[in-house]
């Protein structure tokens, strides 16, 4: 069974870009987590899709956005970058929204000049 | 919201001795907790969890045990090996919610 894939692996964009990133979940899986995670830090909750909805979203600016399609794939968008932004993006999926376990992505590791 | 707290941040054992990381949470309904170990440069994995049903948990090396009362449960490592140094990741959740992370525990065997 394959694992959840991210792309692209790494992304370098300059201030007041934008990136976007991809994530595609375990086949079956329904639910899309992203997290933000800066060097040396924890993981950061940014976005929970389940169903092609908008389930929670953490503490973010609202340029942090995306959206999952109907084949359960997710996109996650980061308008008008800042050098803060640069870090591990990580998405994990998991079968339902039901207390079940979380499956991570390799990450996309992005870097804003 | 839940509350997830991790201590300590970081650890350091000699090689075989054991290694025991806690967590306590605020919500009494939260009822899943997984751990997750994160080497250098990779994703996390999850390694043991615990639903609220259960006390504890083992696997080999590694134990989880749940105090429902309290709102605290701890991931036990025993005879520690080089391969364990890594960031450990406490997380709790409840029935159509999101995950809740500790803010992670480095631990570094010492060989």
């Amino acid at each position: 069974e394959a694992g959840v894939t991210q792309s692209p692996t790494h992304l370098i964009k300059t201030r007041g870009q934008q990136a976007t990133l991809r994530c595609s979940p375990i086949s079956g899986h329904t639910s899309v987590y992203w997290y933000q995670q800066a060097l040396g830090l924890g993981l950061q909750f940014l976005l929970w899709y389940d169903e092609g909805e908008e389930r929670n979203r953490g503490n973010f600016p609202p340029r942090f956005s995306g959206r999952q399609f109907p084949n359960y794939s997710s996109e996650l968008n980061v308008n008008a970058l800042e050098l803060e932004d640069s870090a591990l993006y990580l998405c994990a999926s998991s079968p339902q929204t039901r207390g079940e376990t979380q499956y991570f992505g390799p990450g996309t590791r992005l870097l804003v000049l | 919201g839940e509350n997830v707290e991790q201590h300590p941040s970081t650890l350091s054992v000699q090689e075989g001795d054991s290694a025991v990381i806690k967590c306590t949470y605020s919500d009494s309904a939260s009822n899943y907790f997984p751990w997750y170990k994160q080497e250098l440069g990779k994703r996390p994995q999850l390694i043991i969890d615990i639903r609220s049903n259960v006390g504890e948990k083992k696997d080999q090396r590694i134990a989880v045990t749940l105090n429902k009362t309290a709102k605290h449960f701890s991931l036990h490592i025993t005879e520690t090996q080089p391969e364990d140094s890594a960031v450990y990741f406490c997380a709790a959740s409840k029935p159509g919610n999101q995950f809740y992370f500790g803010t992670g525990t480095s631990l570094t065997v010492i060989p």
